[in-house]
Formats: structure tokens, sequence, C-alpha cells
């Protein structure tokens, strides 16, 4: 079945560093693909999407291209804040009729001053 | 006023007890999902709803029944609860068309003692 694999965590970082969080992905279909971020003691929140190939997601600073080549979705930001210290969650969804979303396990970011 | 609510934020009980969490969206959609995040595993679909007449079983059902009152309220019971099903669960929305985002609810931590 679909799946997603992402970087395990934590990742610590300086501020002001640059962050890739690494994210491939296995699917039968042409999925969509999101980054999700979850700040401390709160829900999900859609930082950015693709939905085909070559597409490139961003949002707040963020990256992310869709690679249907080497199956990947890697977020890249250039310079990171304090304020970016969150759980990064990437997805798929088959885009089918259920419009389920397959997560991976999450990275834990830690941005430091 | 948050677009996914859900009730209780936390909650602790015995094993045995019967639990019900609750939620409720104003944002319109038809889709509703219940999901459970455990550390190292990421988010894992419990169960899913397109209407109130129309509910699906997720990945990992067993254990859990849900009742979809109204368009806008989707509950998750745990008829019997058990130690291993303390989680953060969330709830969240989409709309009809496929490949869209979900939005998510602030979740709701339960502990079975």
């Amino acid at each position: 079945g679909d799946s997603v694999t992402q970087m395990e965590g934590p990742v610590t970082l300086s501020e002001e560093a640059f962050l890739t969080i690494n994210c491939t992905y296995t699917a039968t279909g042409y999925p969509s693909l999101f980054w999700y971020v979850q700040y401390p003691g709160e829900g999900l929140q859609l930082l950015l999407k693709a939905t085909k190939a070559d597409d490139k997601g961003s949002n707040k600073g963020f990256e992310a291209t869709y690679r249907k080549e080497t199956t990947s979705f890697h977020l890249e930001k250039g310079s990171v804040q304090v304020s970016d210290s969150a759980v990064y969650f990437c997805a798929l969804s088959d885009g089918g009729a259920t419009n389920k979303l397959i997560f991976g396990t999450g990275t834990l970011l830690a941005v430091q001053p | 006023d948050a677009d996914v609510t859900q009730t209780p934020r936390n909650r602790i009980t015995k094993t045995g007890k019967r639990i019900m969490l609750e939620c409720s969206q104003t944002k319109g959609h038809d889709r509703m999902y219940w999901y459970r995040q455990d550390p190292g595993l990421g988010l894992r679909l419990i169960y899913y709803s397109f209407d109130v007449k129309d509910i699906n079983k997720g990945e990992i059902s067993d254990g859990y029944s849900v009742s979809r009152q109204a368009q806008a309220k989707f509950s998750l019971s745990l008829e019997s609860a058990i130690p291993n099903q303390t989680a953060l669960y969330f709830c969240a929305t989409s709309d009809f068309l496929g490949r869209n985002e979900q939005f998510f609810g602030p979740g709701t931590r339960l502990t079975v003692l």
C-alpha cells in the first residue's frame, strides 16, 4: 500500500541555519503531497502542498518540490527561526474518493537562538 | 472562533470505562475524519465519514465506534477503554474535492489508566 517515510528527528539547528527534512513516498497512482506542521499543544496546519510532478509548494519561506523520478518531497528553508520549532509531517493523498491522508512519522525541529 | 473544535481537550479515565470524544465544525465540509497520534507512528486513520449516512472504517478501527449526528458533528467512542488507547486524538474535515487539504482540530489528549 501507499506509504510515506521521513527522516527521524529530532533535528536541532541554530537560528538562521539551512533546513532540510527528507521525505520519500511509495504510491501506486499519482498522489498529492503535503507538509503539515504541528506547533506545541496545537493541531496540524497545512504548510504547503503540491498536486503533480515538478510542482513546487511554498509558504512562510518553506519550499518543497514534487519529484516523481525520486519519489521525494523534501522540505527546505533557507534560514530558520526559533518560531519554526515544531513537528513537521509529510503526507500523501491518493486524490481518490476518500481523500484519505497517509502520514509519515513526523520530524521534531528544535531551533536554538 | 475555531473552525474545528474538539471536546474535551484532556481526559483521564480508567480501563473499562466508556468514553466519547466530540468534534464540531463550522466549515460546512461534508467529510470528517478521526485520527490518533502516537509517538513515532505519526497519525493513523480510525474512521471517516462522507456524510451522515456514510461512515467507513480506517486502518485502526478496532475498539472504536463513531456517530455522525449531523453534517457538523462527528463523535468517536471507546466502548471499553484500554491503556493502549492512550493517545492524542484529532478530528479533521475536508470538502468533497479530492487532493484538497484537511483541516484539523486542536486534539484531545486521552489517558487510560
